[in-house]
């Protein structure tokens, strides 16, 4: 079973499109990351979120965490064909120290 | 600087070699880590380091052998790995471990096969 499900798997819209990806776990997470990550590289943090209920915005994109720390969205506004990528959410559960937990990732193609 | 940088960027090694990966950061971080990434997978932790120590192993096998030498430095020593070893091997790093607010900066990784 994975610890973090992420939602959908695959993703693959035209320019100007919005999407959601989800992130859901049954486990309380104190801080849940976002990632982008592209083909022969390493991830990227997109952004960090702490709080429960918290929202915060870069540009196009909007990422929120849940209200009791056990899911987290991301939100992408009009998108463009350089936000194709591989999106991986990442937590760090409350009890298992200094362990960061990828979910299994969406891969998001956005079409011209 | 903010990066994180991974040498060599791909290596091939026969099943019997000795080779080692890199990692150097020059960011104060006082956390590095190691991860492994299967092709249409996550990353896998392996090892955290916390000021120069190993704070965690994840029941690596012992053919993966990790050393911090000093606060900028993080090595993956390989020895007499199997085909299924081959991955996409990820370092990274953070402020600090324990606080949980702080992003991962990665590397590009290295990008191993194993013949």
């Amino acid at each position: 079973t994975q610890l973090l499900e992420q939602s959908p798997q695959f993703l693959s819209i035209q320019e100007g499109e919005n999407l959601t990806v989800y992130c859901n776990s049954s486990s309380v997470f104190s801080s849940l990351q976002w990632y982008r990550q592209e083909p022969g590289e390493g991830p990227v943090l997109l952004v960090t979120v702490v709080t429960g209920g918290e929202v915060k915005k870069l540009k196009r994109l909007t990422f929120q965490f849940g209200d009791a720390r056990k899911d987290s969205s991301l939100h992408i506004t009009a998108a463009q064909p350089g936000d194709t990528g591989l999106y991986l959410c990442a937590g760090v559960r409350e009890t298992s120290g200094s362990r960061l937990t990828f979910g299994e990732g969406t891969q998001l193609t956005v079409n011209p | 600087d903010t990066e994180v940088t991974q040498t060599p960027k791909h290596l091939v090694m026969g099943m019997t070699n000795k080779k080692s990966l890199k990692c150097e950061q020059h960011m104060g971080h006082r956390a590095m880590y190691w991860y492994k990434q299967k092709a249409k997978k996550p990353p896998e932790l392996m090892f955290v380091y916390s000021y120069e120590k190993l704070s965690i192993n994840e029941s690596v096998p012992s053919r993966f052998s990790p050393e911090c030498p000093n606060s900028s430095l993080l090595n993956l020593h390989l020895h007499a790995l199997q085909p299924e070893d081959s991955a996409l091997y990820l370092c990274a790093s953070s402020p600090r471990t324990g606080v949980s607010n702080y992003g991962y900066t990665f590397g590009s990784g290295t990008r191993l096969t194993v013949v």
